[in-house]
């Protein structure tokens, strides 16, 4: 079946530090690939999204890169700040038989420290 | 305004009580959904409606019931509420062929 695997959190950087958020994939098909952010209290909403492979998704400073041959879509960025602190939700979209579905991962908590 | 708008926000009901949870949107899209979000387990979906008159089950519909009585509103029901099903719920909504989903704040539900 189709299925999104992010890393396990939480995740504890010090501001400025890099991050890489891993996930990957398995889909029948080529999906759309997203990264969705939750801050504290709030929905989900879209952070970046990337269509077809080798395609790079950006936002606010945050990068991924479908990876067709690696099934991966890692969420990056060179430097974070404490208002990046949220859980980040890796998703796929596969449309099948004239339906579409979002299938997200389980959530990355970040939390970054001044 | 939020462009998608959850009611109630927080809920403490008793097990074996019915609970509806109200979602509208002012998007302009037909296609809605409610998902529910389990510390761990990440989002799974409830039910899905692509318009009005289509109404589909997620992966753990069970317990679950859905209207869509417009374009702009969509609810979800449980029957008959038992402790398993606390949570915090999600509605969204997304238009074709963006599929960029926006999601309103949450109902967190509480059953004792």
């Amino acid at each position: 079946g189709n299925s999104v695997t992010q890393m396990e959190g939480p995740v504890t950087l010090s501001e400025e530090a890099f991050l890489t958020i891993n996930c990957t994939y398995t889909a029948t098909g080529y999906p759309s690939l997203f990264w969705y952010v939750q801050y504290p209290g709030e929905g989900l909403q879209l952070l970046l999204k990337a269509t077809k492979a080798d395609d790079k998704g950006s936002n606010k400073g945050f990068e991924a890169t479908y990876r067709k041959e690696t099934t991966s879509f890692h969420l990056e960025k060179g430097s974070v700040q404490v208002s990046d602190s949220a859980v980040y939700f890796c998703a796929l979209l596969l449309s099948q038989g004239g339906s579409e579905k979002l299938v997200f991962g389980k959530g990355t908590k970040l939390t970054v420290n001044p | 305004d939020a462009d998608v708008t959850q009611t109630p926000r927080n809920r403490i009901t008793k097990t074996g009580k019915r609970i509806m949870l109200e979602c509208s949107q002012t998007k302009g899209h037909d296609r809605m959904y409610w998902y529910r979000q389990d510390p761990g387990l990440g989002l799974r979906l409830i039910y899905y409606s692509f318009d009005v008159k289509d109404i589909n089950k997620g992966e753990i519909s069970d317990g679950y019931s859905v209207s869509r009585q417009a374009q702009a509103k969509f609810s979800l029901s449980l029957e008959s509420a038992i402790p398993n099903q606390t949570a915090l719920y999600f509605c969204a909504t997304s238009d074709f062929p963006g599929y960029e989903a926006f999601f309103g704040q949450g109902t967190r539900l509480t059953v004792v």
